[in-house]
């Protein structure tokens, strides 16, 4: 079954702590994605990999770092430097062969 | 900054055609016109998108004005399902990538 994963779908951590989450496609994309939702609005660009081993930053970049070692995996670790880590988390691909992108099913991280 | 303006909610009647409205007036030559939906907590759908010529599928139309500085959305039968955030998205198409910035979105709310 092709598609996008994201695990785990609700996360709870203490304040002060690192925490990662996971994101795993098996359409062969080159390109990933992660983006923060806050409640009532849009996506915000955090990260982006268009390779293996190669990742940019994106508009909200600070408090999150990510790894490309493998071309299915782009995990993203929100650190305790994040200030508000409380939001829908959500990954997305791209391949070559499509125009678009592809989302995951998303990760709700909330901060005690 | 997301390149476009959506209304931010429209109500539609079930069985009936939902238009939903984009403004792009910045749009460049060589940018796409995207379409998402988003139904609470999952991960954004992909539904259409198009350059300059109107595109159909099998989940809706996509119409461009000949100046391509608006396009619309139309849903032609509502269902209930189809309640969702709806996002306009501009963007290079580039090979194995491209970059999304996400609006607000219009919430259509499909009524029985």
């Amino acid at each position: 079954d092709g598609g996008i994963t994201q695990s785990p779908k609700y996360l709870f951590r203490k304040e002060g702590q690192n925490v990662t989450l996971s994101c795993e496609q098996n359409l062969n994309h080159d390109a990933m994605y992660w983006y923060r939702q806050d409640p009532g609005q849009g996506l915000r660009l955090i990260y982006y990999s268009q390779i293996v081993n190669d990742f940019q930053k994106g508009d909200i970049a600070e408090g999150y770092s990510v790894s490309r070692e493998k071309k299915e995996s782009f995990p993203l670790t929100v650190t305790s430097a994040q200030k508000n880590p409380t939001a829908f988390y959500l990954c997305a691909s791209k391949g070559a062969v499509t125009d678009t992108q592809y989302f995951g099913p998303g990760t709700r991280l909330t901060v005690l | 900054d997301a390149k476009t303006t959506q209304p931010p909610s429209m109500d539609c009647a079930e069985g009936r055609a939902a238009n939903l409205p984009c403004n792009h007036s910045t749009i460049s030559g060589n940018e796409y016109v995207y379409w998402y939906r988003q139904i609470h907590s999952q991960g954004p759908q992909y539904i259409i998108h198009g350059l300059k010529n109107n595109e159909t599928n099998e989940m809706a139309s996509l119409i461009i004005t000949e100046d391509r500085k608006s396009s619309t959305l139309i849903l032609p039968h509502a269902t209930l399902r189809d309640t969702a955030v709806y996002y306009c998205i501009v963007s290079l198409a580039e090979y194995n990538f491209n970059k999304f910035y996400f609006g607000s979105g219009t919430k259509l709310n499909v009524k029985p």
